[in-house]
């Protein structure tokens, strides 16, 4: 089956700076890889999403990029603002399912 | 509002004392899955359902079952729970399979003892 690491497990910044997350997937078959921000005490929400067909992807100040031929996508912040704050899991799609990365907590300090 | 509800939040019970977690969306969504979150590990999924009575496991499926008898609804069931089931138990539902959107519910947290 599939399988993502993350890194860093945590990670603090100063508003303002950026942020980088990178996750590694085993399977060459994945396609899909979505990135989901979890707030304390709630489920998850899907932040941004990338094909295997594109190499990078912005949304305002979140941007992925994906490495096929290394199989590595990366989550950017730029401009990281206290509401940042969260944990981040990263996913590879692989036949029917998700395989999520452990996460990243995320502190942004004011 | 379109929204994944989950009861019970939290419960604590007892070895062997058999508890189901309802999952329900309004959505119309067909595929529903169920994960555990524990520290360092992240989501991973027990089961999956991609319409009405179709369901597979997903990486974690021992000691749980789930069935899909509607398709706003999908119980995780734990018929003999032990304490390594304590975790941090979320339902999530998309459109259609797991390349689209996963629509969260705010968590269950389970304590055995």
């Amino acid at each position: 089956g599939e399988n993502v690491e993350q890194h860093p497990s945590t990670l603090s910044v100063q508003e303002g700076d950026s942020a980088v997350i990178k996750c590694t997937y085993s399977d060459s078959a994945s396609n899909y890889f979505p990135w989901y921000k979890q707030e304390l005490g709630k489920g998850s929400q899907l932040i941004i999403d990338i094909r295997s067909n594109v190499g990078e992807k912005k949304d305002q100040r979140i941007a992925v990029t994906l490495n096929k031929t290394a199989k590595h996508f990366s989550l950017h912040i730029t401009e990281t603002q206290p509401e940042d704050s969260a944990v981040y899991f990263c996913a590879a799609h692989f036949r029917r399912a998700l395989t999520f990365g452990s996460g990243t907590r995320l502190q942004v300090q004011p | 509002e379109a929204q994944v509800t989950q009861n019970p939040r939290y419960l604590i019970t007892v070895t062997g004392k058999k508890l189901t977690v309802t999952c329900s969306q309004n959505m119309n969504h067909e595929y529903m899955s169920w994960y555990r979150q524990d520290p360092g590990l992240g989501l991973r999924q027990i089961y999956y359902s991609m319409n009405v009575e179709v369901t597979d496991k997903g990486d974690v499926p021992e000691g749980y079952k789930v069935s899909r008898k509607e398709k706003r609804n999908f119980p995780l069931i734990l018929e003999s729970p032990s304490p390594n089931q304590t975790s941090l138990y979320f339902c999530a539902s998309s459109y259609r399979d797991s390349t689209d959107t996963q629509y969260f519910g705010p968590g269950t947290r389970l304590t055995v003892l």
